[in-house]
């Protein structure tokens, strides 16, 4: 059974920093891209950004909103997936999903969701 | 950036009636949308890629249509279960970005 579960999740001061990690356990992770996905408060899901799997360079993309300030990482060995987060700001507070990444011709969907981590960035 | 929008905001229906949602990319996605249901408190759940494809377990009930820049996602007989915010979400290549629709609130009447 497929499954990914957040953590380091809480409450931050703005400026601050914060490290969440996603652990995924019943498939092959390094043959796949993981993606972070983010949702505020009573609104609409919002992309943060992708790893790609190593096969694929293990290159990074990311949303415009969070790009130099929020950097993602993997290690394969342990399953992990991470987002590094910087320079929090107020706007940032949100439910952070990690998620397993599908692709299909040029498309890519989401079909493994975590249960997500409340991330609050407040003074 | 291409934008998604999802129409209408909020639909009211009953249980046994058909669904139709729509979702309108600003420019051409290809076949390359993907839709979502989500239910209050709970993580999103992958319905449909490849804007007609059924993901794995879901129920025949549920279909995608569409090309270029519009799509639909049809519940053909609401099962009380389906009560949610539907999103649909695309991937561009260059730049590579993702964008969600803002949501449709499927809602009982």
């Amino acid at each position: 059974e497929v499954q990914l579960v957040e953590s380091g999740g809480g409450l931050v001061q703005p400026g601050r920093s914060l490290r969440l990690s996603c652990t995924a356990s019943g498939f092959t992770f390094g043959d796949y891209a993981m993606s972070w996905v983010r949702q505020a408060p009573g609104k609409g899901l919002e992309w943060v950004g992708f790893i790609r799997s190593k096969a694929y360079g293990g290159t990074t993309e990311y949303a415009a909103s969070v790009k130099g300030r929020f950097t993602i990482s993997r290690d394969d060995s342990k399953s992990i997936a991470y987002l590094q987060m910087n320079s929090l700001k107020t706007e940032d507070t949100a439910v952070y999903y990690c998620t397993r990444d599908i692709y299909y011709g040029s498309g890519s969907a989401f079909d493994y969701w975590g249960q997500g981590t409340l991330v609050t960035v407040s003074s | 950036e291409i934008v998604l929008t999802q129409s209408p905001a909020t639909l009211s229906l009953s249980p046994g009636e058909r669904a139709t949602l729509s979702c309108r990319a600003s420019q051409s996605v290809s076949s390359y949308l993907a839709w979502y249901q989500q239910k209050p408190g709970q993580a999103p759940r992958l319905l449909i890629y490849d804007a007609s494809n059924r993901a794995t377990g879901i129920p025949a009930r549920f279909s995608g249509s569409g090309s270029g820049t519009d799509f639909t996602l049809t519940i053909s007989s609401l099962e009380p279960e389906d009560f949610a915010v539907y999103y649909c979400q695309q991937r561009s290549n260059w730049p590579p970005q993702i964008t969600f629709g803002q949501g449709t609130r499927l809602e009982i009447k």
